[in-house]
């Protein structure tokens, strides 16, 4: 079947480093987007990698490795406005496959 | 108006009723989405639209008819809807509906529909 995987909830202290993992089990890839979502907002474009290594992007990263299945989005000096969800999203053929999202609570 | 737009944003019903979401996109994209989105659950794809065809039905219920008249319109008509099918409703469009390179989807804000 396919999968998506990540953590439900995570929490952390603004200013600091958070890395959010994802891993997956598709039948076909084509990409893999991070989205942001805040609450009753629709999910806006994050990062994107289809080959292996890094994406960077400001203060968010993303790493990709096909052969393990794996992605983690990093995020650097957070902010009190990165408190959201976080939606790893695998691109197939017609689908995209979405994982339940991470949310982030940033504390000050 | 820019990117993706959806009315309504909110939107009660009763399971006798029949209502109906309405999506636009002004990117000049060829294909379009549904997705439904329920608390702690991921992402629901539910139709895909390419070039105002249907190429994608997600096993969803006869009770969720999607319309896609031209490229840039898309709606979802409910009828007879179930409690359990309240939840927030996404709209998305991309430049193409397959493909092996870069596809980005833009989404629209969502419709947060409560059926009683």
């Amino acid at each position: 079947g396919q999968n998506i995987d990540q953590p439900t909830e995570m929490t952390a202290t603004e200013g600091a480093i958070v890395q959010i993992n994802c891993t997956y089990q598709t039948s076909g890839f084509n990409g893999l987007f991070w989205y942001q979502q805040h609450a009753g907002e629709a999910p806006t474009f994050l990062s994107y990698n289809v080959l292996d290594g890094l994406e960077e992007k400001g203060r968010f990263s993303s790493f990709l490795s096909r052969s393990k299945g794996y992605s983690y989005l990093l995020l650097k000096e957070l902010q009190m406005k990165d408190s959201a969800s976080y939606l790893c999203a695998v691109q197939g053929t017609y689908k995209y496959i979405f994982g339940t999202g991470t949310r982030l609570k940033v504390l000050a | 108006e820019t990117g993706v737009t959806q009315t309504p944003r909110h939107l009660v019903m009763g399971m006798t009723n029949k209502k109906s979401l309405k999506c636009e996109q002004h990117l000049g994209h060829n294909a379009m989405y549904w997705y439904k989105q329920s608390a702690k659950k991921p992402l629901e794809l539910m139709f895909v639209y390419s070039l105002e065809e249907r190429v994608e039905n997600n096993s969803v219920p006869s009770r969720f008819s999607p319309e896609c008249p031209n490229s840039s319109h898309l709606f979802l008509h409910l009828h007879t809807l179930q409690p359990e099918d309240s939840a927030l409703y996404l709209c998305a469009s991309s430049l193409h509906a397959t493909s092996g390179n870069y596809n980005e989807q833009f989404f629209g804000p969502g419709t947060r529909l409560t059926v009683l």
